[in-house]
């Protein structure tokens, strides 16, 4: 059965950081697609982030610079580090597995990150 | 940067009825590339259709995707009372990324 567990969100403050955590199960992450999605309170939802099975990796104009995307094999486990937090950055984020037609077919259950002073 | 827009914002509706949902891109998007997609709150996400027209694993056939280019759309012939949730469209770009529509409430009259 395929599983996706956020850890990591939390309470930081403007300008901190704080990477979250994805552990997979019932697939290896190295050979699928995998992104980040995030939804801010009452709001629809924004791609963050995405790293292809070749390693290449891309974001969104609003975290690119700020956010970055990795993954670690042997731990079939997705990351993604948050630098330079603002308060728009506030939103439950979603780890995410996505077919190759660019679908995502499983979600994780989310981690809220809080942005504020 | 593809837009989505979709509409109605919110639509109200009895259990029985059809909803016809709809996504428009502001540039063609391949067909392979669009999804649907049902949020009920406090949860994440549910895939319904892939390639715009595909149903994924498990979804009822009430649930039916259509369209091509910039105009797509997605259809629910007979609304059961789990179906009142927000639906989002979403297109894929490889290298551009990806992008959702704002989505549309479909709630109970």
């Amino acid at each position: 059965e395929v599983q996706l567990v956020e850890s990591g969100g939390g309470l930081v403050q403007p300008g901190g950081s704080l990477r979250l955590s994805c552990a997979a199960s019932g697939f290896t992450v190295s050979s699928n697609y995998m992104s980040w999605v995030r939804q801010a309170p009452g709001k629809g939802l924004e791609w963050v982030s995405v790293i292809y099975s070749g390693g290449s990796t891309y974001y969104a104009d609003s975290v690119k610079g700020r956010f970055t995307i990795s993954r670690h094999n042997s731990k079939n486990t997705l990351y993604l580090q948050m630098n330079s937090l603002r308060a728009e950055d506030t939103a439950v984020y979603y780890c995410a597995r996505v077919l190759r037609v660019g679908a995502i077919d499983y979600w994780g259950q989310g981690t809220l990150v809080t942005v504020s002073s | 940067e593809i837009v989505l827009t979709q509409s109605p914002g919110t639509l109200s509706l009895s259990p029985g009825e059809r909803a016809t949902l709809s996504c428009r891109a502001s540039q063609s998007v391949s067909s392979s590339y669009l999804a649907w997609y049902q949020q009920k709150p406090g949860q994440a996400p549910r895939l319904l259709i892939y390639g715009a027209s595909s149903r994924a694993t498990g979804i009822p056939d009430r649930f039916s995707g259509s369209g091509s280019g910039t105009d797509f759309t997605l259809t629910i012939s007979r609304l059961e009372p789990e179906d009142f949730a927000v639906y989002y469209c979403q297109q894929y770009g490889s290298s551009r990324g990806f992008t959702f529509g704002p989505g549309t409430k479909v709630d109970i009259k």
